[in-house]
């Protein structure tokens, strides 16, 4: 079975930009998690979705947004970026919502210039 | 209430000995303890995870410790091998709650 796979993998944008990321589960999983993976703060959850609903937001900023679509997939976007916005953003697929075991995809690193 | 502490923030040991990577948690109504191993370029893997009702969950070289009352769970690492040399992070959840509490992280070096 396939993992989660998230596109792209690097991008490079530059401060006031704004950037989409895609994540696709696990097949067969229906919730997706994203965090923010950074040196200074480690990984911090920024939201999750089930069913096409946001279930539960992290301590982001509203820049910072998802959708998730019916076929599980997930998207998330930053709007405005700012230079502290480079991370590794870390997509996770779980099976079913509430279901606490997640696996993570190899993340999109992005750079702010 | 929602920090996991992690230590080490690094560690070296010589291949064949055993790690051991310590992680502390404040809020008592987590009831979901997963470790991940993290090589560089790639995202965090799922080692192995153990919930409150058990003390000890062994997988492999690979074995959870968890001390309920203390509030303290430790991966153990027997028989250490360089391709163990990565970043491993202690998580904790709350079963219906998807969102995950990551340690700091601890580098681990195993020296061959």
């Amino acid at each position: 079975k396939a993992g989660v796979t998230q596109t792209p993998r690097y991008l490079i944008k530059t401060r006031g930009q704004q950037v989409t990321l895609s994540c696709s589960p696990i097949s067969g999983h229906r919730s997706v998690s994203w965090y923010q993976q950074t040196p200074g703060q480690g990984l911090q959850f920024l939201f999750e979705y089930f069913s096409e609903t946001q279930r539960n937001k992290g301590n982001f900023p509203g820049r910072f947004s998802g959708r998730q679509f019916s076929n599980s997939r997930s998207e998330m976007n930053v709007s405005t970026l700012e230079l502290g916005d480079s991370a590794l953003y870390l997509c996770a697929s779980s099976l079913d919502f509430g279901v606490v075991t997640q696996y993570f995809g190899p993340g999109t690193r992005l750079t702010v210039l | 209430q929602q920090q996991v502490k992690q230590s080490p923030q690094s560690l070296i040991v010589q291949k064949g000995g055993i790690s051991i990577i310590n992680c502390a948690y404040e809020n008592t109504a987590f009831d979901y303890f997963p470790w991940y191993q993290q090589f560089p370029g790639k995202g965090p893997a799922l080692l192995i995870a153990i919930r409150p009702d058990v003390s000890e969950k062994k997988e492999g070289r690979f074995t959870i410790s968890f001390n309920k009352s203390a509030k303290q769970f430790s991966l153990h690492i027997m028989d250490s091998q360089p391709g163990d040399s990565a970043t491993y992070f202690c998580a904790a959840g709350i079963q219906g709650a998807q969102k995950l509490v990551f340690g700091q992280g601890t580098r681990l070096t195993i020296n061959p």
